[in-house]
């Protein structure tokens, strides 16, 4: 079975301050790789879509990186806010029905 | 706004009661999903379906049934609710497959007492 792991669980760190979120998956066959973003109590808002074929997505701030040899993708923040504070989910897809999440890392960004 | 649409958003059943979420999605996609979410395992798939008419089991069926009547609405049953299905529930739609990405609604809170 494919596993997904994001590490760090959790993560607080200073306004302004650039970071790193990460996510390892175990078979590299995926099609995709989504971030999502998670507010408390409310629902996922996707953040960055990235094809099997591509090695890095970018939206503002945000940068995500895919690396299918190693098994690992990366999330990174350029000078957080305290809006940026929220639950981070990476979800693997490998078929329709195989898309597989991480249990997220849960960011706290400091005024 | 175009979206994913889930109610109720909240609900507290108990023991032995059954109850339906529905979801409703306005894009026209073909793909329909149940996850449910539990703390510390992140969110697992319920069932699915690939089209009006459609329904197939996905990781953790047991307990559910769904029913897709209509290509915009995916409803999701317990026929007779225990604590373990205590969660967030969740429903998603993709336009294909997955290859541009899945849509999330806004979840539904229930509690089993």
């Amino acid at each position: 079975k494919q596993e997904v792991t994001q590490i760090p669980a959790a993560l607080s760190v200073p306004e302004g301050e650039n970071l790193v979120l990460n996510c390892s998956f175990t078979d590299s066959a995926i099609y995709n790789l989504q971030w999502f973003r998670q507010d408390p109590g409310k629902g996922l808002t996707s953040l960055l879509l990235i094809q099997s074929s591509q090695r890095e997505q970018t939206s503002g701030r945000l940068n995500a990186s895919l690396d299918k040899s190693s098994g690992r993708s990366t999330l990174y923040i350029a000078a957080s806010q305290p809006g940026d504070s929220a639950t981070y989910l990476c979800a693997a897809r490998y078929n329709f029905n195989k898309f597989y999440f991480g249990s997220g890392t849960k960011l706290n960004v400091k005024p | 706004n175009a979206g994913v649409t889930q109610t109720p958003k909240f609900r507290v059943l108990k023991t032995g009661q059954s109850m339906t979420l529905l979801c409703a999605q306005d894009m026209n996609h073909e793909y329909m999903y149940w996850y449910r979410q539990d703390p510390g395992m992140g969110l697992r798939l319920i069932h699915y379906s690939v089209g009006e008419g459609t329904t197939a089991k996905g990781e953790v069926p047991d307990g559910y049934n769904v029913s897709r009547l209509k290509k915009q609405n995916f409803l999701l049953g317990l026929e007779s609710a225990a604590p373990s299905q205590t969660s967030v529930y969740f429903c998603a739609s993709s336009i294909d497959s997955g290859h541009y990405g899945y849509t999330f609604g806004s979840g539904t809170r229930l509690t089993v007492v």
